[in-house]
């Protein structure tokens, strides 16, 4: 399958601890997005990288959550200090630069669950 | 600033009865809108796509949607409902001239086909 890997599928921690999510793109996409979704929400945009550069962050992303991709390949997402209100889906999408037909594909998402 | 409404949480239809599931925008600019599709435990699937080259736009799945610029909307509608609709579909929205994937989300609605 050559889609959208996310891992782990689920993450239980407790609050307080420090939780790593990675994200794997389809390998010649050079766009990559983090998403979160809380129950009964749409998906909220929180970052955006073009190859290795964060060109966008949202103000949803505190100072508690990191974002990288180091080579312009997979990315991590990483949330210091979890608190319960950082439950929810996190979902990695990319895409192919096409310009006037930009295209997402998702991966099915990380579920974190903070105690 | 962009948004979409989706003015229907939960939507139940019969197999084989039509489907409408309804969504109003807001957008300073001419915006692209889009619906994607959530069957759980699965990444959001793109639907369908309106980027102004036609008002009627068809996508995947017998699904088709019209963009109506006088009422702002862009409903989607289906003319015969299978079993294997049954998911949470979302309306989107990207504001006109952003030249990557920064969705802006509907609320969701979650569609069920009864028997």
């Amino acid at each position: 399958d050559t889609g959208v890997s996310q891992n782990p599928r689920h993450k239980i921690t407790k609050r307080g601890q420090n939780v790593t999510f990675r994200c794997d793109p389809i390998s010649e996409h050079n766009r990559l997005y983090w998403y979160r979704q809380t129950l009964g929400q749409g998906p909220e945009f929180l970052t955006y990288f073009q190859n290795e550069a964060q060109l966008e962050k949202s103000r949803l992303l505190s100072d508690r959550f990191s974002a990288e991709r180091p080579k312009g390949s997979f990315s991590t997402l990483e949330i210091q200090r979890t608190e319960q209100g950082d439950s929810a889906m996190y979902l990695c999408a990319s895409s192919r630069r096409e310009p006037g037909d930009e295209k997402l594909f998702f991966g099915s998402g990380t579920q974190l669950s903070v105690l | 600033a962009q948004s979409v409404t989706q003015l229907d949480s939960h939507v139940s239809v019969s197999e084989g009865t039509p489907v409408l599931l309804r969504c109003n925008y807001s957008s300073s600019y001419s915006p692209s809108l889009f619906w994607y599709v959530q069957h759980p435990n699965k990444g959001l699937q793109l639907l369908l796509k309106y980027t102004s080259a036609a008002t009627l736009v068809k996508g995947i799945n017998g699904f088709e949607a019209e963009f109506k610029k006088s009422e702002t909307s862009f409903h989607l509608t289906k003319p015969s409902a299978h079993m294997s609709d049954a998911a949470e579909y979302f309306c989107v929205v990207i504001r006109g001239g952003t030249s990557y994937g920064k969705l802006t989300f509907g609320q969701g609605t979650i569609l069920t086909v009864h028997p």
